[in-house]
């Protein structure tokens, strides 16, 4: 079957630094996604690695291996409203998007 | 405003009433999609319409009826739901399905069956 494993939950405090994993069994691969989800609100998109390495987007930067079937997300500098849900999803080789169930990161002052 | 609106917001419903979602994007989008948010689950595919035509119907029970009447609109009908489809319901939007570009989605419709 088609897996995407990321942690439940993650907290973490104001300022500092933090990583959020992803792993991956998929029948084929044609991408990696990662959307921020606010609560009660729509699942916004943050990045897009489809060859292997570190890809920087301002604080947030997303790195992916793809002979490890692994990824993850980096978040410097937090702040309070990055405490949001963190979705990984993954497009196999039918182009299907297989999603995680979401990491929970909250920003403590 | 993400571009794609979903209506309602919210909605509470009986079991044996029948009620419908709304979802509309004005992005130029080809591709829409429904998927159910459960607590603690992963997105789940629902239905997928390319170019209006249907093609995906991810084993959804006919109590989910899709309706896509051009690009821009989709529907989701419900009847003689089951509390366990209380959810959130979200659509989304894409370029074209199949297409390695990114979805824009609804801050969907937090269904409750009671």
């Amino acid at each position: 079957g088609q897996n995407i494993d990321q942690p439940t939950e993650m907290t973490a405090t104001e300022g500092a630094i933090v990583q959020i994993n992803c792993t991956y069994q998929t029948s084929g691969f044609n991408g990696l996604f990662w959307y921020q989800q606010h609560a009660g609100e729509a699942p916004t998109f943050l990045s897009y690695n489809v060859l292997d390495g570190l890809e920087e987007k301002g604080r947030f930067s997303s790195f992916l291996s793809r002979s490890k079937g692994y990824s993850y997300l980096l978040l410097k500098e937090l702040q309070m409203k990055d405490s949001a849900s963190y979705l990984c999803a993954v497009t196999d080789s039918n182009y299907q998007l297989i999603w995680g169930a979401g990491t929970k990161l909250i920003i403590k002052p | 405003e993400t571009g794609v609106t979903q209506t309602p917001r919210h909605l509470v419903m009986g079991m044996t009433n029948k009620k419908s979602l709304k979802c509309e994007q004005h992005l130029g989008h080809n591709a829409m999609y429904w998927y159910k948010q459960s607590a603690k689950k992963p997105l789940e595919l629902m239905f997928v319409y390319n170019f209006k035509e249907q093609t995906e119907n991810n084993s959804v029970p006919s109590r989910f009826s899709p309706e896509c009447p051009n690009s821009s609109h989709l529907f989701l009908h419900l009847h003689t739901l089951q509390p366990e489809d209380s959810a959130l319901y979200l659509c989304a939007s894409s370029q074209a399905y199949g297409e390695q570009s990114g979805y824009t989605f609804g801050s969907g419709t937090r269904l409750t069956v009671v």
